[in-house]
C-alpha cells in the first residue's frame, strides 16, 4: 500500500520560531509536494520537487522554504513562522509514470502559530 | 487563466442521486480528477478522466468535456458516509491545479 507519512498531526509554535515539517513517502515516487489548506481557498502549492536536490516554487513559496536531500523526504521550513501560517499543511507524492499523475497525500500537519 | 469553479455546498438525501458540476478555464491539463476529503483528513482519489466520456466505478461516476472545459461527479445511492469535500483538480505536466472543492451535505 502507497504511504505518506508527516511528522505531526498538531504543531504549535510561537511567531518566530524555525519550524521544520517533514514528509516521507515509501513508495520511490520522483515527485513530492507541499499544499496548504485553509477554509475557503482550498489547496494551494507552496514547493514542489521532482528529484532530489531539486525545488521548484508553486503559488505562494512566500515565508516557506524545502528541502529534499533524500528521495523518499521532502521538508517543509518556515524560517520564522508567523500567525498567518497558522493552516493545515499537506504532503503529497507522484510518479510521471504512466498517463496519470495521481497524488498521495500525507495525513497532514494542522499547525498553529500563537 | 487557471480557474477551476465549481460549488461551494450542495445538499442531497440519503439514497439519491447527485451530480457535482466543475468548470474550469485553462489550456494545457492533461486531464482531469476528482478527490474525495472528509473532514480533518487528507484528501483521497477516486477518478482521473484524460479522455472525453463518462467513467463509471461502483456508485461513483465521471465525465468529461475537453471542448467545453466541463466536468462532473456523479454519486449514485448515497450513503451517509459521502458526506464529505469534493476537489476537482486539473493535471499539467506533474502538477495538479485544485479547485476549492465541493462540501457535500447528505441528510437522511
Amino acid at each position: 500500500d502507497v504511504k505518506v507519512t508527516q511528522s505531526s498531526r498538531y504543531l504549535v509554535k510561537r511567531t518566530g520560531e524555525k519550524v521544520f515539517l517533514e514528509c516521507v513517502q515509501d513508495m520511490d515516487h520522483e515527485n513530492m509536494f507541499w499544499y496548504r489548506q485553509d477554509p475557503g481557498l482550498g489547496l494551494r502549492l507552496i514547493y514542489f520537487s521532482y528529484d532530489v536536490k531539486m525545488k521548484e516554487k508553486g503559488d505562494i513559496p512566500e515565508g516557506y522554504s524545502v528541502s529534499r536531500e533524500k528521495k523518499e523526504r521532502f521538508s517543509l521550513i518556515l524560517e520564522s513562522a508567523s500567525t498567518n501560517q497558522t493552516s493545515m499543511y499537506l504532503c503529497a507524492s507522484s510518479t510521471p509514470q504512466g498517463s496519470s499523475y495521481e497524488q498521495y497525500f500525507g495525513p497532514g500537519t494542522r499547525l498553529t502559530v500563537t | 487563466g487557471q480557474n477551476i469553479d465549481q460549488p461551494t455546498e450542495m445538499t442531497a438525501t440519503e439514497g439519491a442521486i447527485v451530480q457535482i458540476n466543475c468548470t474550469y478555464q485553462t489550456s494545457g491539463f492533461n486531464g482531469l480528477f476528482w478527490y474525495q476529503q472528509h473532514a480533518g483528513e487528507a484528501p483521497t482519489f477516486l477518478s482521473y478522466n484524460v479522455l472525453d466520456g463518462l467513467e463509471e466505478k461502483g456508485r461513483f461516476s465521471s465525465f468529461l468535456s475537453r471542448s467545453k472545459g466541463y466536468s462532473y461527479l456523479l454519486l449514485k445511492e448515497l450513503q451517509m458516509k459521502d458526506s464529505a469535500s469534493y476537489l476537482c483538480a486539473g493535471s499539467r505536466d506533474d502538477k495538479i491545479i485544485f479547485g476549492k472543492g465541493t462540501r457535500l451535505h447528505i441528510l437522511p
